[in-house]
Formats: C-alpha cells, sequence, structure tokens
C-alpha cells in the first residue's frame, strides 16, 4: 500500500539524550514535513524538505535536526537541547502538482 | 501575526443534524484553506480543499464555504454519524517554491455526535 510510515509509534527518552524518529514514503513524493503536535492544539511545523539533500526550518525548530539523503526518507532527530519534546510528532509529504498534505500515523514521544 | 482561530470546545450535536464547524484567521492571504478530520492519536486525514477564487466545496455530505473578505471558513457535515465523532482541522495554505505547500493549522475543534 501507499503512504507514509513513521517509526517507532511509542519512543521513550532519558535526559540528555537526542533520539530520531523514522518516516518513510512511497508516495513519490517531493516535498516532506515534520509537525509538532501538543494536547489540544494545532499542528506546528518544525522542518520542511522540497528536494534532496535540502531543507528549511519551520517555525519551531530549535533543538530538533533533519536529513533528506535520499527522496523517501526523512528522518527527525530530537537532540537533548530540545527541552520539551514530550509531544506527538506527524511527518507528511506532498506531491509535486498537488496541495494535498498526506500524514503519517504519528510517533509518540514521552521524556522519562 | 498570523492566527487561525478555530472554537476549542468541543461541539455536541444529535445524530442526523448539521454539525457547522468555524475557521476564522487574520494577517494572512491563503492561496487554499483545507480541512482535516484527526482521530485520537492519528494523523489527520485530508477531507477538502477550497481555493480563494472558490466560494463553495461539496463532497457527498460535506460542505466548506471561504469567504476571503470575512476571512472565514465555514465546515458543514449534513445528517450527522456518531461515526463523524473526531475532532476537524482547518489548515490555510499557501505554495512554497516547486514542491511544497506551506500549511498553518488552527487549533482544532472536537465534533461529538451523540446517538
Amino acid at each position: 500500500d501507499g503512504g507514509i510510515t513513521q517509526s517507532p509509534k511509542y519512543l521513550f527518552r532519558k535526559e540528555g539524550q537526542n533520539v530520531t524518529l523514522s518516516c518513510e514514503q512511497n508516495l513519490n513524493h517531493d516535498a516532506m514535513y515534520w509537525y509538532r503536535q501538543d494536547p489540544g492544539q494545532g499542528l506546528r511545523l518544525i522542518y520542511y524538505s522540497q528536494i534532496v539533500n535540502d531543507f528549511q526550518k519551520g517555525d519551531i525548530a530549535e533543538g530538533y535536526s533533519v536529513s533528506r539523503e535520499k527522496k523517501e526518507s526523512f528522518p527527525l532527530t530530537v537532540t537533548s537541547a530540545q527541552k520539551n519534546p514530550t509531544a506527538f510528532y506527524l511527518c507528511a509529504s506532498s506531491g509535486y502538482s498537488g496541495n494535498t498534505i498526506y500524514f503519517g500515523e504519528g510517533s509518540w514521544l514521552t521524556v522519562v | 501575526s498570523q492566527k487561525i482561530e478555530q472554537n476549542s470546545e468541543a461541539l455536541n450535536i444529535q445524530e442526523g443534524k448539521t454539525a457547522t464547524l468555524t475557521c476564522n484567521y487574520t494577517n494572512y492571504s491563503p492561496a487554499y484553506l483545507q480541512w482535516y478530520r484527526q482521530d485520537p492519536g492519528r494523523g489527520p486525514v485530508f477531507l477538502l480543499l477550497i481555493r480563494e477564487n472558490e466560494k463553495e466545496k461539496r463532497k457527498e455530505r460535506l460542505k466548506v464555504t471561504f469567504d476571503t473578505t470575512l476571512k472565514q471558513s465555514l465546515f458543514h457535515i449534513t445528517a450527522s454519524q456518531p461515526a463523524d465523532s473526531a475532532t476537524y482541522l482547518c489548515a490555510l495554505g499557501s505554495v512554497i517554491g516547486n514542491a511544497g505547500n506551506m500549511l498553518t493549522f488552527g487549533g482544532g475543534t472536537r465534533l461529538m455526535v451523540k446517538p
């Protein structure tokens, strides 16, 4: 099936650790995105990428890093510099000619 | 700064009635507006897109209006069913570069349809 796969679904991070969330898409989409959602809140853009080997900061990029080495993959690293990382993280993608953004099923990150 | 407002209080309606959700925005001139459905613990699912030069869009029991003068969109679900219970997100969009879309999301409104 075509779609966006995020893993893991649930992740626990200790203080001071970096963790990486995986996002893979087989929709042949050029653009990929990472959003953060806090309980009862809207989605906020962390990073986005329109093409391989290029990415741009969104509204809340501090404490996060990304890479885009392959068209299908856009992993997000939550670094220890992110002071409040507990949230629901959503990966998304969109195609060249369409305006619709398609989302993965999300990953829950909790700091323990 | 850009601001998108959706009613943060849950909307409770009876099965069979029409649900109407509101999305207001300021300091933004979107090229298009989208509505998404989000179930608890799941990713948002695209429902409808309406462009700035369109007034109304329909899809089955769903209808969206877009008033760029009032800076408001209304999202209607007719003949609502308990299965329509979810959070509905409004998103304002613009095209970035050659391949991307920039979406700014509202906080969502939770709809509860009671049988």
